[in-house]
């Protein structure tokens, strides 16, 4: 079946350093593949997506490349922000089971220090 | 736009009680889905809808029940709750009959203690 590996958290960085958040996955057929930003107490948020290979999706800031050949999606920032302290979960769609089927990583916790 | 909208946001419940959980979005979509959120384990499918009237079961549905009576609400079921119960859930929404590129829409979650 589908599946989303993260790598584990939380991880801690300093304001305006890179961020890279891994994220791969093994999937049966063609999904796409999300970014989701979770702020505290809230719901997710789509963060960007990205439809087929080599597509890149991007959104304030934070860049994911759509790589069929290592079944990778990792999440880049160039300079992070106190403000995207928060929990990013990858996650990829398919329609492999009839129905709009999201299977979601563990989540990574940041943490932006001033 | 209010979008996703769940009640309650907060719960707290004895060993046994049952409650409902209410979701409404305002977004016409088709699917909708109820997840709950553990630590360390990310967000697990309980039930999901593909349109008015339908149900079907996730990863983890037992102990829940749903309805969707209305295209726009989606009510989950604790007949008779459990500690391992205690989590936070999530419900969604989403335009999943347009395709799998179609991102969900979450609520801000309903935090669930059973005591």
């Amino acid at each position: 079946g589908d599946s989303v590996t993260q790598m584990e958290g939380p991880v801690t960085l300093s304001e305006e350093a890179f961020l890279t958040i891994n994220c791969t996955y093994t999937a049966t057929g063609y999904p796409s593949l999300f970014w989701y930003v979770q702020y505290p107490g809230e719901g997710l948020q789509l963060l960007l997506k990205a439809t087929k290979a080599d597509d890149k999706g991007s959104n304030k800031g934070f860049e994911a490349t759509y790589r069929k050949e290592t079944t990778s999606f990792h999440l880049e920032k160039g300079s992070v922000q106190v403000s995207d302290s928060a929990v990013y979960f990858c996650a990829l769609s398919d329609h492999s089971g009839g129905y709009q089927k999201v299977t979601f990583g563990t989540g990574t916790k940041l943490q932006v220090i001033p | 736009n209010a979008g996703v909208t769940q009640t309650p946001k907060f719960r707290v419940l004895k060993t046994g009680q049952s409650m409902t959980l209410l979701c409404a979005q305002d977004m016409n979509h088709e699917y909708m889905y109820w997840y709950r959120q553990d630590p360390g384990m990310g967000l697990r499918l309980i039930h999901y809808s593909v349109g008015e009237g339908t149900t079907a079961k996730g990863e983890v549905p037992d102990g829940y029940n749903v309805s969707r009576l209305k295209k726009q609400n989606f009510l989950l079921g604790l007949e008779s709750a459990a500690p391992s119960q205690t989590s936070v859930y999530f419900c969604a929404s989403s335009y999943g009959d347009r395709g799998p590129n179609q991102p969900q829409h979450f609520g801000d979650g309903t935090r669930l203690s059973i005591l």
